[in-house]
């Protein structure tokens, strides 16, 4: 499997909304809707942010979207706050019980 | 609340072994696959295997199918990662995750791996 590419770094100030894309194929992305996103702070583990595309886990604020057409998932984040500074990840079903993940994009709020 | 904490990282040569564990609980460990992801430093995820609740199958990535083997111990509420052959590129941190069909919610702290 290939990565998926997400672009490497991405921002915001504060208050404004930065969206994130994640491009895969019609064996990953397009093919399924089990498109999920992770945040990462520095040396901390990943954190379950979106799943099937544009469902948020209990406790994630709402400030969080996520969409997707075609190939390519995206993720919205509204209301950029100081803590929102992270890596993000996106991730993807690719078929037989396998899974890809995207290159990951610095989100950075200046 | 869910907790998965991986012990068993460490240094080892290149061609070396080492087997990662994943002590599981706050939920009913039988119930639910569970995958391995890993990060090299300074470098994204990457998903390396999953394991279905009874372990009766498994599914690797390419790069580590038929070096590495994942198992489960359901009566110990417990995940494994063996790695053989290993290389200085599996050098990274582990983590054990919990499978959902639509993602992976839960994941553990981390284990180190080193291969030099």
């Amino acid at each position: 499997q290939s990565a998926l590419t997400q672009p490497p770094s991405a921002s915001g100030s504060p208050g404004q909304s930065v969206t994130i894309s994640c491009t895969g194929t019609n064996s990953d992305v397009g093919g399924y809707n089990s498109v999920s996103w992770y945040q990462q702070h520095p040396g901390k583990a990943p954190k379950f942010m979106i799943f099937e595309v544009n469902k948020r886990p209990s406790g994630v604020p709402d400030r969080f979207s996520g969409s997707k057409s075609g190939n390519t998932a995206s993720l919205t984040v509204s209301a950029l706050q100081a803590e929102d500074e992270a890596d993000y990840y996106c991730a993807s079903y690719a078929g037989s019980f396998t899974w890809v993940f995207g290159g990951g994009t610095r989100l950075t709020v200046l | 609340q869910v907790q998965l904490v991986e012990s068993g990282g460490g240094v080892v040569q290149p061609g070396g072994s080492l087997r990662l564990s994943c002590v599981a609980s706050g939920f009913t460990f039988s119930e639910i696959s569970m995958q391995w992801v890993r990060q090299a430093p300074g470098k994204g995820l990457e998903w390396l295997a999953h394991i279905r609740l009874d372990g009766s199958n498994q599914y690797y990535v390419g790069s580590v199918e038929g070096r590495f083997i994942v198992s489960r111990d359901n009566s110990k509420n417990t995940l494994y990662l063996q790695m053989n052959s290993l290389r200085i590129e599996d050098t990274a941190v582990y983590y054990c995750a919990t499978d959902a069909d639509w993602g992976f919610p839960d994941w553990g702290q981390g284990t180190l791996v080193t291969v030099s």
